[in-house]
């Protein structure tokens, strides 16, 4: 089975605008998770969406936010970019049951300048 | 306060060495803890733990837990220049069907040759 993928691996944005990170989870799985790494903080979940319907949030602001589409495929937009959005962002997708776990992607690397 | 702390936060050691990673959590709806290893970009799978006292073997990891105080170890035998990662630990917070991982901050380990 091919790994979770996303796009694009890097990116570069100023201030102020916005971007559109995207995630194809492994062929099966239903649930997407995101998580924003940085050094200061670690790894932190943002969301997850299971189903076309997000399941979960976690607490970041409201310029964060994602979606899911009828094949498992997943995207989170950032609004507003601010320097501190300079992270890692990682995916994971889930096959669900109580023996299955989450399998990361890649991430994106995104550096606001 | 951070819910899954990870000690120590580095650690350097020799080949050869044994090693032992700490992770402590505090969470409400607790259904199991993984170990992920980190080396490059994305974290990579090692351990999911949800009964106490039952030790997870593969290769020179294992790994334990310890529901009644909260903690997990992930010790490392015999330790390899390959080894050289940040290790983290993720506490899964099941609310409703909803899946959730809280990471602690990791734990970075050296091994030098």
């Amino acid at each position: 089975k091919a790994g979770v993928t996303q796009t694009p691996r890097y990116l570069i944005k100023t201030r102020g605008q916005q971007v559109t990170l995207s995630c194809s989870p492994i062929s099966g799985h239903r649930s997407v998770s995101w998580y924003q790494q940085t050094p200061g903080q670690g790894l932190q979940f943002l969301f997850e969406y299971f189903s076309e319907t997000q399941r979960n949030k976690g607490n970041f602001p409201g310029r964060f936010s994602g979606r899911q589409f009828s094949n498992s495929r997943s995207e989170m937009n950032v609004s507003t970019l601010e320097l501190g959005d300079s992270a890692l962002y990682l995916c994971a997708s889930n096959g669900q049951g109580r023996k299955n776990t989450q399998y990361f992607g890649p991430g994106t690397r995104l550096t606001v300048l | 306060e951070d819910k899954v702390v990870q000690s120590p936060l580095s650690l350097v050691v020799h080949e050869g060495d044994t090693v032992t990673l700490n992770c402590s959590y505090e969470v409400t709806n607790f259904r199991s803890l993984l170990w992920y290893k980190q080396e490059k970009k994305a974290p990579t799978f090692l351990f999911m733990l949800t009964s106490s006292g039952i030790e997870k073997k593969s290769g020179r990891l294992s790994s334990i837990l310890d529901k009644k105080e909260l903690s997990s170890i992930l010790n490392i035998t015999a330790t390899q220049t390959g080894d050289s990662a940040i290790y983290l630990c993720a506490v899964d917070e099941r609310e409703g069907g909803s899946e959730k991982l809280v990471f602690g901050k990791g734990t970075k380990l050296t091994v030098n040759p």
